[in-house]
């Protein structure tokens, strides 16, 4: 069964103070694995799709790096408008189902 | 463009009951897939569809069902609604990439 894992739960963060979300998954076959940001109440906003290990994707502050059975979300000099939870989700080859990891809470204080 | 939509907002029923839930793909996108949100944890999938057809389902009871529309347009109805159906419903559209696109949501509270 395919298993995704994210860490920490919750991050809290001053405005300007780098970190780095984690997701391990197992998976028999990835087709892709997905970072999606998600602020409370509405649906989830694509962010990044990684295909193979050794990838990498950015956008704006943020930076997805893909392993073989980890991912990595960097957030270099947040914003209080990073507020959100962070999902990473994967899909497996000849599946068409996404699995969603619980998520990491992020709080940027101003 | 738009993007998916869904409707209702929001959605107050009582145990027993049943409701629909609806949903407008990006346009040109044929396939929707539903996901069910518990406060607190990730998305859970419920039904893939893709021109008319269901091509995946979850681990749901069968209270739990789906159809898509000729404009690709999909309804979930969910039957005999219990207290735990109460979440966010999420619909999702996606084209010939493997990126799914997802809606606002619609929030049922089943009292």
């Amino acid at each position: 069964e395919d298993q995704v894992t994210q860490s920490p739960e919750a991050l809290r963060l001053q405005e300007g103070e780098s970190s780095s979300l984690n997701c391990s998954y197992t998976v028999s076959g990835l087709r892709g694995l997905f970072w999606y940001r998600q602020d409370p109440g509405k649906g989830p906003e694509f962010l990044f799709t990684l295909y193979s290990a050794g990838e990498e994707k950015e956008k704006e502050r943020l930076k997805a790096t893909l392993t073989k059975k980890e991912s990595f979300l960097h957030i270099t000099a947040p914003k209080p408008e990073d507020s959100a939870t962070y999902l990473c989700v994967l899909r497996r080859s000849n599946d068409y189902k996404l699995s969603f990891g619980a998520g990491t809470t992020v709080t940027v204080r101003a | 463009d738009a993007g998916v939509t869904q409707s209702p907002t929001h959605l107050i029923k009582t145990r027993g009951q049943h409701v629909t839930l609806r949903c407008s793909p990006i346009s040109g996108h044929k396939s929707v897939s539903w996901y069910q949100q518990v406060l607190g944890q990730g998305p859970q999938f419920i039904f893939q569809y893709y021109e008319k057809e269901e091509r995946g389902r979850g681990n749901f009871p069968d209270r739990f069902s789906a159809r898509q529309f000729p404009n690709y347009s999909s309804e979930l109805n969910v039957n005999a609604l219990l207290l735990g159906d109460s979440a966010l419903y999420l619909c999702a559209s996606s084209g010939t990439s493997n990126e799914q696109f997802f809606g606002p949501g619609t929030r049922l509270t089943v009292l």
